[in-house]
């Protein structure tokens, strides 16, 4: 069975902190996703990474993939109020048909 | 530009009935899945489809029916609901199996009493 752990589960900063939330496994995946969630909403995706070490970055946001693709990070850059949400990692792999799992989401709030 | 859409988006259920989730996409993706979210364990993945005519179980399964006769539709039944199947259920769906951009609903809040 493939799990998914995020750490912290919560995390609370001042805005202009720097964070990041880590997505570990002890399986491989095909590709990991990272998903935000407002409240009362469905996930949004953020991005999707597919490469061993692969590194992307969305304006403060920026993506790692493990280079054994067990693992992940997303960090942010000085984190503003806007970025309060819920953070989900998700994993697939094609031995595991098509089965994509979540994590158990980090709940960030940043205050002013 | 509908998407995913659910129906019912609140419902109350007494121990023992049994309802169906609606769950419908217009994008035309092969891909459809659903799962419930209770706080602190993320998403949870009950049933997923690859394609009409193919459904396989997730994580947690039990107590929960799905069939997939359309490409578009995806309705997910409970057979006899019990207080542990309270929950928010999110019915999903993505044009490819693994990589692909999921598209969710906006959830349905069920409450077993």
């Amino acid at each position: 069975t493939q799990l998914l752990e995020q750490s912290p589960q919560f995390l609370s900063i001042q805005e202009g902190e720097n964070l990041t939330v880590y997505c570990n496994s002890s399986s491989v995946f095909s590709s990991l996703q990272w998903y935000r969630q407002e409240p009362g909403e469905g996930p949004v995706l953020l991005v999707t990474v597919v490469t061993g070490g692969e590194v992307k970055k969305l304006k403060r946001l920026t993506f790692q993939f493990g280079d054994a693709r067990k693992d992940s990070s997303l960090h942010i850059t000085a984190a503003q109020t806007g970025d309060t949400g819920l953070y989900l990692c998700a994993g697939g792999s094609y031995n595991q048909g098509g089965k994509l799992i979540f994590g158990q989401g980090t709940e960030l709030s940043v205050k002013p | 530009n509908a998407g995913v859409t659910q129906t019912p988006k609140f419902q109350v259920l007494k121990t023992g009935q049994s309802m169906t989730l609606q769950c419908a996409q217009d994008m035309n993706h092969e891909y459809m899945s659903w799962y419930r979210q209770d706080p602190g364990m993320g998403l949870r993945l009950i049933h997923y489809s690859v394609g009409a005519g193919i459904t396989d179980q997730g994580e947690v399964p039990n107590g929960y029916n799905v069939s997939r006769s359309t490409t578009e539709d995806f309705p997910l039944r409970l057979l006899s609901a019990a207080p542990s199947q309270t929950s928010v259920y999110f019915c999903a769906s993505s044009q490819t199996i693994i990589g692909g951009e999921l598209f969710f609903g906006e959830g349905s809040r069920l409450t077993v009493l």
